[in-house]
């Protein structure tokens, strides 16, 4: 499904180099999040916005910006890219109201950072 | 803030036998508590979960317990087929924290024909 879209799926780019991940989502969730995926080091919280208004820092934002244009996109930035941050990167939404914990993911942008 | 540790890393059974994995967490006031599966090369999707007032789900052949006197948590498989091959994350969230979700390690099932 389509519902949680991430742009793009693969991108290898330069050490130093800025690069965008963009999110966007059709499920009208005011929540959403971005994590880092690590073999063995599960899901890492980078960011996360309850709303338009609203932006947080989760366990490794160093390195990392966000921005939240609306309700339905939610992008990630890294201002000059290492070779550290090379990951697997899941955006994420959900819906706090009672009865609909549990997160949507979307499918995920493999960085490599050279 | 709140740890979840997830126990093993890597779990091999036979097809047919049962799996289990287990999770511990450090924030008492933790009272969600999901189960994700990721298969290779897609993303996690939400398999099972369970509520701080409840002991113990099941659907079909998996099952979540939950002792919140020790704060842990497990997944139960039984019978396990080749295509429940995958890793699988634990996660908690405090209601109050506005279901933001901690992630265990995650552990990569193998079912051995």
């Amino acid at each position: 499904d389509a519902d949680v879209t991430q742009t793009p799926r693969n991108r290898i780019t330069k050490t130093g180099k800025r690069i965008m991940l963009e999110c966007s989502q059709t499920k009208g969730h005011d929540r959403m999040y971005w994590y880092r995926q690590d073999p063995g080091l599960g899901l890492r919280l980078i960011y996360y916005s309850f709303d338009v208004k609203d932006i947080n820092k989760g366990e490794i934002s160093d390195g990392y910006s966000v921005s939240r244009q609306a309700q339905a996109k939610f992008s990630l930035s890294l201002e000059s890219a290492i070779p550290n941050q090379t990951a697997l990167y899941f955006c994420a939404t959900s819906d706090p109201r009672e009865g609909r914990d549990g997160y949507t993911f979307g499918s995920g942008t493999r960085l490599t950072v050279v | 803030g709140e740890n979840v540790e997830q126990h093993p890393s890597t779990l091999s059974v036979q097809e047919g036998d049962s799996a289990v994995i287990k999770c511990t967490y450090s924030d008492s006031a933790s009272n969600y508590f999901p189960w994700y599966k990721q298969e290779l090369g897609k993303r996690p999707q939400l398999i099972i979960d369970i509520r701080s007032n409840v002991g113990e789900k099941k659907d079909q052949r998996i099952a979540v317990t939950l002792n919140k006197t020790a704060k842990h948590f497990s997944l139960h498989i039984t019978e396990t087929q080749p295509e429940d091959s995958a890793v699988y994350f634990c996660a908690a969230s405090r209601n109050n924290a506005g279901n933001m979700l901690t992630f265990g390690g995650g552990t990569r099932l193998m079912v051995k024909p």
